[in-house]
């Protein structure tokens, strides 16, 4: 059984980054049939994909349109976690924000954490 | 990427069955059968329901299932329970390698 549990700051100054943390248990990160995903939720914007990494023999990366360029995933193999990187946030970047496990050939969030609040506000 | 489109409600009896729709384009839904629908109680993480179109992960009753035909997927509940009253979100895998979500249907059992 796959367990994530999240950490990061509730509060987040607007223009600075967003950070979020996502530990693994009971898979390992590095693993080449797992893929590591982020994704939030606000009242306004619903479930949004942000995006996810994986290792298939390289590390790879894929991350939605209306975030490119300001978002970065990547993978701790020595703490076997990752995290998630959102610059120049706005207030709109208020969210509760999730991690999830989805896998090769497994479209689908299967584990998830538990969820962090983000708060951008000065 | 475009969000796939639910219906913002929908509400049944118990003992009833309601479906809920998920529409998307031939780029997302219609391109692969990699459709997934998680249920979101109030202040809780979302739970994967069904992936793949019609799957039931171990442990989700069969009361839920769901079906694919073109660009659109399906999610039926049968045999409506109170504790069935959630929100409800479909999710796809689409051409661009990233997921999509659609924007979520509330559940309410009368």
């Amino acid at each position: 059984q796959v367990q994530l549990h999240q950490s990061g700051p509730g509060l987040v100054k607007p223009s600075q980054t967003l950070s979020v943390t996502c530990a693994i248990s009971g898979d390992s990160v590095s693993g080449n049939t797992a893929a590591w995903n982020w994704i939030r939720q606000s009242p306004s914007r619903g479930l949004e994909w942000l995006g996810r990494t994986y290792y298939r023999s390289k590390w790879y990366s894929d991350y939605e349109p209306s975030v490119q360029g300001r978002i970065t995933i990547n993978a701790d193999t020595s703490k076997n976690q990752f995290s998630l990187q959102l610059n120049s946030v706005t207030p709109e970047d208020t969210a509760v924000y999730y991690c999830a496990s989805s896998g090769y050939f497994r479209e689908y969030l299967q584990y998830w954490g538990q969820g962090t609040l983000v708060t951008v506000s000065s | 990427q475009s969000a796939l489109t639910q219906p913002a409600s929908v509400s049944g009896s118990p003992g009833q069955s309601i479906t809920i729709s998920c529409t998307g384009t031939s780029s997302d839904v219609g391109a692969y059968d990699y459709v997934s629908w998680y249920q979101q109680h109030p202040g809780q993480v979302p739970k994967l329901m069904i992936y793949d179109v019609s799957n039931r992960p171990s442990g989700v009753s069969y009361r839920f299932s769901g079906s694919k035909s073109g660009n659109t997927a399906s999610l039926t509940v049968s045999g409506l329970q109170a504790e069935d009253e959630a929100d409800y979100y479909c999710c796809s895998y689409t051409r661009s390698k990233i997921l999509v979500f659609g924007g979520g249907t509330k559940l309410t059992v009368l």
